[in-house]
Protein backbone atom coordinates (compact mmCIF):
# COMPACT_ATOMS: atom_id res chain seq x y z
CA UNK A 1 0.00 0.00 0.00
CA UNK A 2 1.89 3.56 -1.05
CA UNK A 3 2.13 6.15 1.67
CA UNK A 4 0.94 8.97 1.76
CA UNK A 5 2.74 11.55 -0.76
CA UNK A 6 3.49 15.33 -0.84
CA UNK A 7 4.29 17.31 -4.13
CA UNK A 8 6.54 19.48 -4.54
CA UNK A 9 9.05 18.27 -2.10
CA UNK A 10 11.01 21.39 -2.45
CA UNK A 11 9.61 25.05 -3.78
CA UNK A 12 11.20 28.25 -3.43
CA UNK A 13 9.25 31.10 -3.35
CA UNK A 14 9.59 35.34 -2.89
CA UNK A 15 7.74 37.41 -0.22
CA UNK A 16 4.16 38.50 -0.87
CA UNK A 17 3.65 35.31 -3.57
CA UNK A 18 1.37 32.47 -2.77
CA UNK A 19 2.24 29.33 -2.55
CA UNK A 20 0.09 25.45 -3.14
CA UNK A 21 0.79 21.96 -1.75
CA UNK A 22 -0.84 18.68 -2.33
CA UNK A 23 -1.00 15.81 -0.09
CA UNK A 24 -2.29 12.63 -1.44
CA UNK A 25 -3.40 10.23 1.01
CA UNK A 26 -3.01 6.19 1.92
CA UNK A 27 -5.76 4.43 0.31
CA UNK A 28 -8.41 4.74 2.24
CA UNK A 29 -7.72 7.31 4.54
CA UNK A 30 -10.36 9.83 4.83
CA UNK A 31 -8.98 12.39 7.47
CA UNK A 32 -5.71 14.60 6.58
CA UNK A 33 -3.78 16.78 9.01
CA UNK A 34 -1.16 19.74 7.66
CA UNK A 35 1.78 20.40 9.67
CA UNK A 36 4.38 23.27 10.07
CA UNK A 37 7.74 22.19 11.19
CA UNK A 38 10.46 24.90 11.91
CA UNK A 39 13.60 24.46 13.99
CA UNK A 40 12.50 27.35 16.16
CA UNK A 41 8.59 26.20 16.92
CA UNK A 42 8.97 22.78 16.50
CA UNK A 43 6.07 20.20 15.03
CA UNK A 44 2.99 22.50 14.58
CA UNK A 45 -0.96 21.84 14.24
CA UNK A 46 -2.29 23.87 11.02
CA UNK A 47 -5.47 21.85 10.64
CA UNK A 48 -7.46 19.06 9.48
CA UNK A 49 -9.92 17.65 6.94
CA UNK A 50 -12.20 15.03 7.04
CA UNK A 51 -14.81 14.79 4.05
CA UNK A 52 -14.24 17.61 2.50
CA UNK A 53 -14.47 19.65 5.58
CA UNK A 54 -12.33 21.61 7.92
CA UNK A 55 -12.76 19.70 11.20
CA UNK A 56 -10.28 21.21 13.04
CA UNK A 57 -7.81 24.50 13.02
CA UNK A 58 -4.43 25.62 14.87
CA UNK A 59 -3.46 28.86 15.75
CA UNK A 60 -2.23 30.08 12.43
CA UNK A 61 -3.27 33.43 10.53
CA UNK A 62 -5.95 33.32 7.90
CA UNK A 63 -3.26 33.39 5.00
CA UNK A 64 -2.89 29.65 5.35
CA UNK A 65 -6.02 27.67 4.27
CA UNK A 66 -6.56 24.21 2.86
CA UNK A 67 -9.54 22.18 1.24
CA UNK A 68 -9.86 18.55 0.53
CA UNK A 69 -11.44 16.73 -2.59
CA UNK A 70 -14.26 13.96 -2.65
CA UNK A 71 -11.44 11.66 -3.51
CA UNK A 72 -9.56 12.52 0.00
CA UNK A 73 -6.66 14.64 -1.72
CA UNK A 74 -5.75 17.60 -0.09
CA UNK A 75 -4.16 20.86 -0.89
CA UNK A 76 -3.21 24.04 1.38
CA UNK A 77 -2.55 27.57 0.06
CA UNK A 78 -0.66 30.23 1.79
CA UNK A 79 -1.40 33.49 0.35
CA UNK A 80 1.19 36.35 0.85
CA UNK A 81 4.18 34.52 1.87
CA UNK A 82 6.42 35.65 4.40
CA UNK A 83 10.27 35.04 5.54
CA UNK A 84 8.40 33.28 8.25
CA UNK A 85 6.61 30.98 6.31
CA UNK A 86 10.16 28.84 5.33
CA UNK A 87 9.11 25.17 6.45
CA UNK A 88 8.84 21.61 6.83
CA UNK A 89 5.15 21.43 5.74
CA UNK A 90 3.88 18.03 6.39
CA UNK A 91 0.81 16.22 5.90
CA UNK A 92 -0.78 13.22 7.70
CA UNK A 93 -3.47 10.71 7.11
CA UNK A 94 -5.76 8.69 9.12
CA UNK A 95 -8.60 6.72 8.58
CA UNK A 96 -11.31 8.45 10.15
CA UNK A 97 -9.27 10.90 12.05
CA UNK A 98 -10.84 9.77 15.82
CA UNK A 99 -8.84 9.83 18.68
CA UNK A 100 -5.63 7.90 19.37
CA UNK A 101 -5.95 6.56 15.74
CA UNK A 102 -2.41 6.20 14.47
CA UNK A 103 -1.21 9.21 11.70
CA UNK A 104 0.68 8.19 9.00
CA UNK A 105 3.14 11.45 7.68
CA UNK A 106 4.15 11.93 4.08
CA UNK A 107 8.00 13.14 3.49
CA UNK A 108 6.77 17.21 3.38
CA UNK A 109 7.44 19.92 1.33
CA UNK A 110 10.41 21.78 2.09
CA UNK A 111 9.54 25.37 1.25
CA UNK A 112 11.84 28.48 1.39
CA UNK A 113 10.67 32.16 1.30
CA UNK A 114 13.64 34.80 0.01
CA UNK B 1 -3.50 24.98 26.33
CA UNK B 2 -1.33 21.60 26.73
CA UNK B 3 2.50 22.18 27.04
CA UNK B 4 5.00 19.46 26.14
CA UNK B 5 9.09 20.05 27.04
CA UNK B 6 11.20 17.44 25.70
CA UNK B 7 14.60 16.64 27.11
CA UNK B 8 17.60 16.48 26.34
CA UNK B 9 17.60 18.37 22.69
CA UNK B 10 20.51 16.38 21.82
CA UNK B 11 21.65 12.94 22.86
CA UNK B 12 25.00 10.89 21.67
CA UNK B 13 25.84 6.94 22.76
CA UNK B 14 27.57 4.27 22.12
CA UNK B 15 26.67 1.80 19.73
CA UNK B 16 25.15 -0.63 22.19
CA UNK B 17 24.28 1.43 24.88
CA UNK B 18 20.49 2.30 26.19
CA UNK B 19 19.45 6.06 25.32
CA UNK B 20 16.55 7.64 27.29
CA UNK B 21 14.35 10.24 26.32
CA UNK B 22 12.03 12.49 28.99
CA UNK B 23 9.26 14.55 28.83
CA UNK B 24 6.57 16.31 30.51
CA UNK B 25 2.97 17.66 30.19
CA UNK B 26 1.11 20.07 31.72
CA UNK B 27 -2.94 19.18 30.78
CA UNK B 28 -3.36 16.88 33.22
CA UNK B 29 -6.59 15.49 30.94
CA UNK B 30 -3.73 14.33 28.56
CA UNK B 31 -4.29 10.44 28.18
CA UNK B 32 -2.61 9.46 24.64
CA UNK B 33 1.44 9.83 24.37
CA UNK B 34 2.70 8.43 20.84
CA UNK B 35 6.40 8.72 20.10
CA UNK B 36 7.62 9.20 16.66
CA UNK B 37 10.97 9.18 14.84
CA UNK B 38 11.95 11.56 11.96
CA UNK B 39 14.85 10.36 9.98
CA UNK B 40 16.50 12.63 7.62
CA UNK B 41 14.05 13.71 4.78
CA UNK B 42 11.47 11.87 6.03
CA UNK B 43 8.25 12.44 7.86
CA UNK B 44 7.65 11.50 11.58
CA UNK B 45 6.92 7.55 12.17
CA UNK B 46 5.41 6.38 15.17
CA UNK B 47 7.12 4.25 16.66
CA UNK B 48 5.36 3.62 20.10
CA UNK B 49 2.62 4.91 22.04
CA UNK B 50 0.91 4.44 25.36
CA UNK B 51 -2.64 5.44 27.31
CA UNK B 52 -2.79 6.58 30.56
CA UNK B 53 -4.44 3.07 31.56
CA UNK B 54 -1.34 1.53 31.39
CA UNK B 55 2.29 2.61 33.22
CA UNK B 56 4.40 0.71 30.51
CA UNK B 57 4.78 -0.97 26.97
CA UNK B 58 7.56 -2.41 25.75
CA UNK B 59 8.28 -3.41 21.98
CA UNK B 60 11.62 -5.14 21.59
CA UNK B 61 14.05 -2.54 22.39
CA UNK B 62 12.12 -0.05 23.02
CA UNK B 63 9.96 0.92 25.96
CA UNK B 64 7.91 3.76 26.97
CA UNK B 65 6.69 4.51 30.62
CA UNK B 66 4.31 6.95 31.63
CA UNK B 67 3.96 8.60 35.35
CA UNK B 68 0.44 10.34 35.42
CA UNK B 69 0.92 11.78 38.86
CA UNK B 70 4.07 13.26 37.94
CA UNK B 71 3.15 14.41 34.36
CA UNK B 72 5.69 13.04 32.87
CA UNK B 73 6.86 9.96 30.23
CA UNK B 74 10.11 8.80 28.90
CA UNK B 75 11.23 6.72 26.09
CA UNK B 76 14.20 4.09 26.71
CA UNK B 77 15.77 2.43 23.62
CA UNK B 78 18.25 -0.34 24.78
CA UNK B 79 21.19 -1.95 22.97
CA UNK B 80 21.34 0.43 20.27
CA UNK B 81 22.21 0.60 16.97
CA UNK B 82 23.28 2.90 14.14
CA UNK B 83 19.79 2.66 12.36
CA UNK B 84 18.35 4.05 15.52
CA UNK B 85 20.27 7.55 14.67
CA UNK B 86 17.31 10.10 13.71
CA UNK B 87 15.05 12.94 16.28
CA UNK B 88 12.67 11.60 18.38
CA UNK B 89 9.51 13.57 19.15
CA UNK B 90 7.10 12.96 21.80
CA UNK B 91 3.40 13.90 22.11
CA UNK B 92 0.40 14.30 24.35
CA UNK B 93 -3.02 14.64 23.17
CA UNK B 94 -6.36 14.14 25.00
CA UNK B 95 -8.53 15.95 21.97
CA UNK B 96 -11.68 13.85 20.35
CA UNK B 97 -9.24 14.27 17.46
CA UNK B 98 -6.14 12.22 16.12
CA UNK B 99 -4.85 15.20 15.05
CA UNK B 100 -5.05 17.65 17.69
CA UNK B 101 -1.85 16.58 19.38
CA UNK B 102 1.16 18.77 20.78
CA UNK B 103 4.48 17.71 20.07
CA UNK B 104 7.86 18.09 22.22
CA UNK B 105 10.76 20.10 20.48
CA UNK B 106 12.53 16.96 19.72
CA UNK B 107 15.85 15.00 20.84
CA UNK B 108 18.57 14.54 18.31
CA UNK B 109 19.92 10.95 18.66
CA UNK B 110 23.27 10.22 17.51
CA UNK B 111 24.90 6.62 18.08
CA UNK B 112 28.41 6.44 18.13
CA UNK B 113 29.73 3.32 16.31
Amino acid sequence: KAGVTQTPRYLIKTRGQQVTLSCSPISGHRSVSWYQQTPGQGLQFLFEYFSETQRNKGNFPGRFSGRQFSNSRSEMNVSTLELGDSALYLCASSLVGQYQETQYFGPGTRLLVL
Amino acid sequence: GENVEQHPSTLSVQEGDSAVIKCTYSDSASNYFPWYKQELGKGPQLIIDIRSNVGEKKDQRIAVTLNKTAKHFSLHITETQPEDSAVYFCAASYHSSASKIIFGSGTRLSIRP
